[in-house]
């Protein structure tokens, strides 16, 4: 059964551009959710998607944005980019509530 | 505001003998607990979770025990294995959908 992935796994931006991140669940999973992982912030939540529908969203700018797919694959994106939007950013499925929720490996993200 | 405590940032635990760690919580919505351990520029992995109407739950060597009334919870790794050396994190949830809040983390080696 393949996990969450995520792409891409490694990327550089400079200041002011923006960035999308790719997300594809577990098979059957219909909850999407990404974290945001900084060294000062520890994992904080950014938002969950479920059936498309933005369902929980986190304490981020409106900078950061996201949606879901039919398929639920999901995207997030990160528009004008700040030195301090350098982070792991992780997705994570799950069937719904209260079900496991299993992480992919990330995108490293580093703003230059 | 941290809703979610892990005082311990690292332990150190002989191989084969019993490793605790440990996890308060202030927010007394959160009514669903998991623990995952992670390694560096991966994602976190799941281990074991627990529902606030069970007070503890086993999952071969990982134990999870939850006290309500002093919303605290421990994770029991027994025994101890070199390849269990990570970052352990507990996360809560109590919202509707899967928003979870994460601890800081507690750095686990087990010494061989």
């Amino acid at each position: 059964k393949a996990g969450v992935t995520q792409t891409p796994r490694y990327l550089i931006k400079t200041r002011g551009q923006q960035v999308t991140l790719s997300c594809s669940p577990i098979s059957g999973h219909r909850s999407v959710s990404w974290y945001q992982q900084t060294p000062g912030q520890g994992l904080q939540f950014l938002f969950e998607y479920f059936s498309e529908t933005q369902r929980n969203k986190g304490n981020f700018p409106g900078r950061f944005s996201g949606r879901q797919f039919s398929n639920s694959r999901s995207e997030m994106n990160v528009s004008t980019l700040e030195l301090g939007d350098s982070a792991l950013y992780l997705c994570a499925s799950s069937l719904d509530f209260r079900n496991t929720i299993y992480f992919g490996e990330g995108s490293w993200l580093t703003v230059v | 505001d941290q809703q979610v405590k892990q005082n311990s940032p690292s332990l150190s635990v002989q191989e084969g003998r019993i490793s605790i760690l440990n996890c308060d919580y202030t927010n007394s919505m959160f009514d669903y607990f998991l623990w995952y351990k992670k390694y560096p520029a991966e994602g976190p992995t799941f281990l074991i979770s627990i529902s606030s109407i069970k007070d503890k739950n086993e999952d071969g060597r990982f134990t999870v025990f939850l006290n309500k009334s002093a919303k605290h919870l421990s994770l029991h790794i027994v025994p101890s294995q070199p390849g269990d050396s990570a970052v352990y994190f507990c996360a809560a949830s109590g919202e509707y959908g899967n928003k979870l809040v994460f601890g800081a983390g507690t750095i686990l080696r087990v010494k061989s």
